[in-house]
């Protein structure tokens, strides 16, 4: 079965801030990968989906990259509203595997 | 307007048995495969199982695989999920997702609100 590892598990950032998340999958997966963003109380929300493409209405300081076994997911300026939890995906044929998640906070 | 809606969620003793079921509206439901994901409180997003449009290709997670059965009606727009032999550690917010797939991505877009389980003596 193919594990997905998130980092950090939490992070502190300032309103502005560069914030970048990572995901490694255990072994290559292409760029079957998909990042979601959960707040409180809420069903998860698609963001990037295909390692690097950015779901409808989503605002453009959210990007992806990366490919194979190393996948980053970033905001360029980080908002007060973008204060959730965030996770990656890999999806397979009928299967999905989440990352552990990582937890943002506004410093 | 896409809609999910889940219900059949509750308190159940370990052991026991529930049926989820999730009506879809605004779309057309017997083209797209759909899935379960949960998440334990505090916890984590746990894909749980999908099924294809048809319902002939159907994969589970190895946490609930032979314990839970998932299934859909396409005349009713609905999915289920039977669970069968529960235990205290499926106890979570269940959620039906769309799987929704272009130029071979695949990703879940729309979600239903959740519903609770809870296994607890």
């Amino acid at each position: 079965d193919i594990q997905m590892t998130q980092s950090p598990s939490s992070l502190s950032a300032s309103v502005g801030d560069r914030v970048t998340i990572t995901c490694q999958a255990s072994q290559d997966i292409s760029n079957s990968l998909n990042w979601y963003q959960q707040k409180p109380g809420k069903a998860p929300k698609l963001l990037i989906y295909g390692a690097s493409n950015l779901e409808t209405g989503v605002p453009s300081r959210f990007s992806g990259s990366g490919s194979v076994t190393d996948f980053s997911f970033t905001i360029s300026s980080l908002q007060p509203e973008d204060i959730a939890t965030y996770y990656c995906q890999h999806y397979g044929n009928l299967l999905y595997t989440f990352g552990q998640g990582t937890k943002l906070e506004i410093k | 307007e896409v809609q999910l809606v889940e219900s059949g969620g509750g308190l159940v003793k370990p052991g026991g048995s529930l049926r989820l079921s999730c009506v879809a509206s605004g779309l057309t439901f017997n083209i797209y495969s759909m899935n379960w994901v949960r998440q334990a409180p505090g916890k984590g997003l746990e894909w749980v199982s999908s099924i294809s449009n048809s319902g002939s290709s159907i994969s589970y997670a190895d946490s609930v695989k032979g314990r839970f059965t998932i299934s859909r009606d396409n005349a009713k727009n609905s999915l289920f999920l039977q669970m069968n032999s529960l235990r205290a550690e499926d106890t979570a917010v269940y959620y039906c997702a769309r799987r929704f797939c272009t130029g071979g991505d695949c990703y879940q877009d729309y979600w239903g609100q959740g519903t609770l389980v809870t296994v607890s003596s």
